[in-house]
């Protein structure tokens, strides 16, 4: 079935540094929906980018997308220990109604 | 921020007990969906529901499981005679229309079949 896949699968940091993550898809988008979870926890949204955006912005976050690779990236800048947690993209794809999940990028960030 | 509430959040039954999941959508959306997360591995779809009606399942949601919105603000998954392989968490998930907007989880509910 088709999905996004995150990469790293695993992502080590210091406090204050900026972690960077990425999206592959196979198929043709709507729009791209970005996740946090913390362990055990629900999904919380982080940023919604449509198929004709090429980025957005929202507080420590940015989020690119090249439709014509087919990727997506996510970075968050000044990276807090808060920020631990598993990042998760979600393709909405042309002509589907749910989001698809990857395995997801796990994020550390150090004190 | 409205928020899709879940209920209970931690459920622990015995095999062969039928369970249902609770859930209250955010008040004007109109799509409404349940996921599945088993531990450490993906997020993974179920079913999606509609003007009172599914509009879309995954191969896992088959006999065994069943949605209902019995009211104007509940949206339940019945899951029958339940398995040692439900044990998961289930997030319940609602969005203003079915495409090209935010899809809002719920904090999940943990189900533990033993």
């Amino acid at each position: 079935s088709q999905q996004g896949e995150e990469d790293p699968q695993a992502l080590s940091i210091q406090e204050g540094e900026n972690a960077t993550m990425n999206c592959s898809y196979k198929t043709s988008i709507n729009n791209l929906q970005w996740y946090r979870q913390n362990s055990g926890r629900g999904l919380v949204h982080l940023i919604l980018i449509r198929s004709n955006e090429r980025e957005k912005h929202s507080g420590r976050l940015r989020v690119t997308l090249d439709t014509s690779k087919k990727s997506s990236s996510l970075l968050i800048t000044a990276s807090r220990a808060a920020d631990t947690a598993s990042y998760f993209c979600a393709p909405l794809f042309t002509n589907d109604y749910k989001l698809s999940f990857g395995a997801g990028t796990t994020v550390t960030v150090r004190a | 921020e409205p928020e899709v509430t879940q209920t209970p959040s931690h459920q622990v039954t015995q095999m062969g007990q039928e369970v249902i999941l609770r859930c209250v959508p955010i008040s004007n959306h109109l799509y409404f969906y349940w996921y599945r997360q088993i531990l450490g591995q993906k997020v993974e779809f179920l079913v999606s529901f509609y003007n009172n009606e599914i509009s879309e399942k995954s191969e896992i949601f088959d006999d065994q499981f069943s949605v209902e919105r019995p009211d104007g603000s509940n949206f339940t998954l019945k899951i029958r005679s339940t398995k040692l392989e439900d044990s998961a968490m289930y997030f319940c998930a609602s969005s203003e229309i079915q495409s090209g907007n935010t899809i809002y989880f719920g904090e999940g509910s943990w189900l533990t079949v033993v």
